[in-house]
């Protein structure tokens, strides 16, 4: 079946506009992940729901950063005002159940650019 | 987690000899240990995990080794093949479902 998809895969932004992210996970997954990876780091976990419910929301930057789900299914990721320092690929990964937070299957990220 | 930069380490290997690719973990009370496989525009891919009550677990082709005395996860790859190139990340989890922490990667490049 169909991975975990993003949209979209490269976003330039100019420093001080808005940005949204979307990410369609594998239907049926409870968990969705959202993860930060900067160009030659490892992804640094954002958020994580749980279906509708956003239940870790503590490695977002800065309240500039804001995610929704708000169906438990479709998320999408906001960034307000961007910084050049927001300039990253944005991972979504969802997973089938909870308890078992490392089988993630992540999408192919959406790399923004800000200028 | 601390910045490796632009430059990851990298492993150099021939085509058909075993790689062997270290980590250190920083938290004891890590639960689980996974290894991910990043190729380039790609997010990363699950490889093989382990618990923190084993400290030896084989896959196809992958075994994952982890010594809790010194925080230690190597991952090894039998019969490296060119496919095999890629970065290669550590993480660790805990017993909740909510995060997995990466660790450095490292780059893994195969030699005709």
């Amino acid at each position: 079946g169909a991975g975990v998809s993003q949209s979209p895969r490269y976003k330039v932004a100019k420093r001080g506009q808005d940005v949204a992210l979307r990410c369609d996970p594998i239907s049926g997954h409870v968990s969705l992940f959202w993860y930060q990876q900067a160009l030659g780091q490892g992804p640094e976990f954002l958020t994580y729901f749980q279906n509708e419910a956003q239940l870790d929301k503590s490695g977002l930057p800065s309240d500039r950063f804001f995610a929704e789900r708000p169906e438990g299914s479709v998320s999408t990721l906001k960034i307000q005002r961007t910084q050049q320092e927001d300039s990253a690929v944005y991972l979504c990964a969802s997973s089938q159940r909870t308890g078992k937070s490392y089988e993630q299957y992540f999408g192919p990220g959406t790399r923004l650019t800000v200028t | 987690g601390e910045s490796v930069g632009l430059h990851l380490p990298t492993l150099s290997v021939q085509e058909g000899d075993n790689s062997i690719i270290n980590c250190a973990y920083s938290n004891s009370a890590s639960d689980y240990f996974i290894w991910y496989k990043q190729e380039s525009g790609k997010g990363p891919q699950f490889i093989i995990d382990i618990r923190s009550n084993m400290d030896k677990r084989q896959g196809q082709r992958v075994t994952v080794l982890l010594n809790k005395t010194v925080k230690h996860l190597s991952l090894q790859i039998a019969a490296t093949q060119p496919g095999d190139s890629a970065v290669y990340f550590c993480a660790e989890a805990g017993s909740s479902a909510s995060k997995i922490i990466f660790g450095s990667g490292t780059r893994l490049s195969i030699r005709p």
